[in-house]
């Protein structure tokens, strides 16, 4: 059972903007540890999408964009394409549990 | 260019054992701190267990505490997961990741493509 809560499934036109919320608790998100954002393309292995609440590695586009206020995140994706078609998992790290955990993953389907 | 390639998954039967290997290359192994990370059939990300550079500080989620161990090697840039008593619930992709240390929590910045691990009778 995840500690973090995901929309199992956002869609949007090509060329719109979508939003996954990843929503947490006072001991992961709103105790200040860092939200990451992960794309698994359909057969392969998650990527890294967004780290540090609002970074992106060298090679992923500025379309996508993370934010973080209290215990929420959100991944937002502007200009979307079919090649965004994936699963993406939001992640922190919970210390009442101390453990890492991840959100319950949003599938994103372009219409 | 980082490669990380898991082996030792397959077929095993409830209460048997299985170890899983991870070969990294393309980065220095005993800066950073590697994980375990798996995926049922159909089913989303779950944390398995962490260890880090030197292995003073390893972690579990509790649905394997007890019956996994994590451990390292870095002279043979190589991470392991023994899993003991394993249970039809285990059956899942197995992925090795490497951890970005960041500012407040770790993020898995490269990950490998997993290695399936079916517990069945």
């Amino acid at each position: 059972q995840s500690v973090l809560t995901q929309p199992p499934s956002v869609s949007g036109a090509p060329g719109q903007r979508v939003t996954i919320s990843c929503t947490g608790s006072s001991s992961n998100i709103g105790a200040g540890y860092d939200v990451h954002w992960y794309q698994q393309l359909p057969g392969t292995a998650p990527k890294l999408l967004i780290y540090g609440n609002n970074n992106r590695p060298s090679g992923v586009p500025d379309r996508f964009s993370g934010s973080k206020s209290g215990t929420s995140a959100s991944l937002a994706i502007t200009g979307l394409q079919a090649e965004d078609e994936a699963d993406y998992y939001c992640q922190s790290y919970d210390s009442s549990l101390s453990v890492y955990v991840f959100g319950t993953g949003t599938k994103v389907t372009v219409l | 260019e980082v490669q990380l390639v898991e082996s030792g998954g397959g077929l095993v039967q409830p209460g048997r054992s299985l170890r899983l290997s991870c070969a990294a290359s393309g980065f220095t192994f005993d800066d950073y701190a590697m994980h375990w990370v798996r995926q049922a059939p159909g089913k989303g990300l779950e944390w398995v267990s962490g260890v880090s550079w030197n292995s003073g500080n390893i972690g579990y989620a509790d649905s394997v505490k007890g019956r996994f161990t994590i451990s390292r090697d870095n002279a043979k840039n190589s991470l392991y997961l023994q899993m003991n008593s394993l249970r039809a619930e285990d059956t899942a992709l197995f992925y090795c990741a490497k951890a970005d240390p960041g500012s407040s929590g770790s993020s898995f910045d490269y990950w490998g493509q997993g290695t399936l691990v079916t517990v069945s009778s």
